[in-house]
Formats: structure tokens, C-alpha cells, sequence
């Protein structure tokens, strides 16, 4: 069974710091993907890392896969109170006739004003 | 374009019923994907039908089962229910080819008493 552990589960920051989301596995993945989702909707694709070692940027924020593809990490500078959200890693292997995502167990992110 | 449209957005029943739960993909999807994500948690897995078909299932009862209509809208279908399935449904819908992004809708909240 492919897993993804998320850390840390949980963070409150002031508004301006820097933060980091961690997301392991065991397991080597095709791609993965982070994904934000807000209080009553659906998680939003943020980014999607397909080669070991690929570092993305999306404004703020900066994601890396890591070389053995089995973990990525999400970097967040000066954090904005509209950063808030449960950030969502999730795995996925394609070359078989299913794309499920196997998702992490999230990260809970507060940025206070 | 309208994104992925689930509907109810909310609902209440009593262990023991059955529930139906419908999804409407973006224009041009031909692939539904199903997910169930309890408070706290990262989504699972339930389902993805891709031309009516059934492509994957995820380690979920035979009271959960799914299908696909010619017009690429879904339902996924819960029996006897139970308090454990109290959650939030989530539908999402992609080009179902190879590698295409998953749009996820804001989900039902299924909620059992």
C-alpha cells in the first residue's frame, strides 16, 4: 500500500513568515501533485512535479520533488492570510488504465493577520 | 465553462438507507473519479469510470458502487449505510487521458445519524 505522511499536520504563522510542508513516502511515484483546498470546496491543483529533483515555482510558492521521486516539499515565503488552507500532497503512477491520486493526510495551514 | 457540479451539496440520512450521489463533469470530460474524504483526512479513493467503464477501485465495501451515463455525468450509489461513511464526496472529472489534470467539484456532505 502506497502511503504519503504529511508534516507537520498542523501550523498557525503570522503573516510575513516563511514555511515549509513536507510530504514522504516509502514508495516512488510518476508524478506528484499539491493541491489547496479551502473550508466547503473541492481541492484546487496547484502544481503538478514529474522529474526527480524538479523544482517549480508559483509565485510565493516553491515546490520540489524529490531526486528518488518518493517525497516533495512546499515552500511558502512571507505567508499571506489568504495562504490559509489544508494543502494536500497526492501521488500518482500512470501507464495503467487508472490516474487515481493516492493523496497525503494534509497539512493544515492558519496565517493570522 | 462550469467546473465539476455535484449535487446535493449536503445531506442527512439514517443508518440502514441507501444514498445517491450525482456528479456533472466539465464539458468535454469523459473521465469521473470519485474520492471520500472524512474530517481531518487527506481524499480516498473510491472509483473512476472512464466511457462508462469502470477503470479502478479503491479498497471500499460493495455497499459503494458507481456508474457512468452516456452524457459522462455519474452517480455513486452507498447502501446500508453507516455511521463511519459520514463525509465529505468529492467528484472529479479529467480528459481521462493519460497524464490530464483531475478538476475536482466541491463535493456532498453526507452526513449519517
Amino acid at each position: 500500500t502506497q502511503l504519503l505522511e504529511q508534516s507537520p499536520q498542523f501550523l498557525s504563522i503570522q503573516e510575513g513568515e516563511n514555511l515549509t510542508v513536507y510530504c514522504n513516502s516509502s514508495s516512488v511515484f510518476s508524478s506528484l501533485q499539491w493541491y489547496r483546498q479551502e473550508p466547503g470546496e473541492g481541492p484546487v491543483l496547484l502544481v503538478t512535479v514529474v522529474t526527480g529533483g524538479e523544482v517549480k515555482k508559483l509565485k510565493r510558492l516553491t515546490f520540489q520533488f524529490g531526486d528518488a521521486r518518493k517525497d516533495s516539499s512546499l515552500h511558502i515565503t512571507a505567508a499571506q492570510t489568504g495562504d490559509t488552507g489544508l494543502y494536500l500532497c497526492a501521488g500518482t503512477n500512470y501507464g495503467g488504465a487508472t490516474n487515481k491520486l493516492i493523496f497525503g493526510t494534509g497539512t493544515l495551514l492558519a496565517v493570522q493577520p | 465553462d462550469a467546473g465539476v457540479t455535484q449535487s446535493p451539496t449536503h445531506l442527512i440520512k439514517t443508518r440502514g438507507q441507501h444514498v445517491t450521489l450525482r456528479c456533472s463533469p466539465i464539458s468535454g470530460h469523459k473521465s469521473v473519479s470519485w474520492y471520500q474524504q472524512v474530517l481531518g483526512q487527506g481524499p480516498q479513493f473510491i472509483f473512476q469510470y472512464y466511457e462508462k467503464e469502470e477503470r479502478g477501485r479503491g479498497n471500499f465495501p460493495d455497499r459503494f458502487s458507481a456508474r457512468q451515463f452516456p452524457n459522462y455525468s455519474s452517480e455513486l450509489n452507498v447502501n446500508a449505510l453507516l455511521l463511519g461513511d459520514s463525509a465529505l464526496y468529492l467528484c472529479a472529472s479529467s480528459l481521462g487521458r493519460g497524464e490530464s489534470p483531475l478538476h475536482f467539484g466541491n463535493g456532498t456532505r453526507l452526513t449519517v445519524t
